[in-house]
């Protein structure tokens, strides 16, 4: 199993303003994952994060607003910039072990005001 | 692109009763698995098929994978409030990616 850590757990934060994110994980991984849940909503993946390369991001995601560090096999930062009120969501980062099941952080609750 | 229907997307009931919610898509998938989150958690594995038409219980969770392996459901007998919590699909595309395509979760609410 893997454990992950996620800081912080919440923030309020100012429109305009960028947060970063930490996800740390207790064991070395190759792929790391980035997800957003609005509320109410299911899990969207922004991006996989593999040490060594730049993040690959998926459709509707761009690296100027949501850049991704990782700097080695056991942890990320995710970063959400210019924050507006359509940016609070939870954001979640998550590991795979190979061949068995994804684990996730309890996630990051981020609020724009 | 992959998408998975989740239904319902809310569900209360009784403690006692039965339910099952779906899991549907167009895409065949390599697995399928099932993930209970609760409030302020990230999501936890329930449950993870891979064969058409394999069924899987976890207690009094009864897992199904379609035949052509692109739908599942998952079946509660006697729910209980604890297994109050949101339940998500998720295929899994396969390959080196290990990339999750998640169904829109379904708010299950088990009143005492």
């Amino acid at each position: 199993s893997a454990v992950i850590s996620q800081k912080p757990s919440r923030d309020i934060c100012q429109r305009g303003t960028s947060l970063t994110i930490q996800c740390q994980v207790d064991s070395q991984v190759t792929m790391m994952f980035w997800y957003r849940q609005q509320p109410g909503q299911s899990l969207t993946l922004i991006a996989t994060a593999n040490q060594g390369s730049e993040a690959t991001y998926e459709s509707g995601f761009v690296i100027d607003k949501f850049p991704i560090s990782r700097p080695n096999l056991t942890f990320s930062t995710l970063t959400v910039s210019n924050m507006s009120p359509e940016d609070s969501s939870i954001y979640l980062c998550s590991v795979w072990l190979v061949n068995t099941e994804a684990f996730f952080g309890q996630g990051t609750r981020l609020t724009v005001v | 692109t992959q998408l998975l229907e989740q239904s319902p997307q809310f569900l209360s009931i009784q403690e006692g009763e039965n339910l099952t919610v779906y899991c549907n898509s167009s895409s065949v998938f390599s697995s399928l698995q099932w993930y209970r989150q609760e409030p302020g958690e990230g999501p936890v594995l329930l449950v993870t098929v891979v064969t058409g038409g394999e069924v899987k219980k976890l207690k009094r969770l009864t897992f199904q994978f379609g035949d052509a392996r692109k739908d599942s459901s998952l079946h509660i007998t006697a729910a209980q409030p604890g297994d109050t919590g949101l339940y998500l699909c998720a295929g899994v595309g396969g390959g080196s990616n290990y990339k999750l395509t998640f169904g829109k979760g379904t708010l299950l609410t088990v009143n005492p």
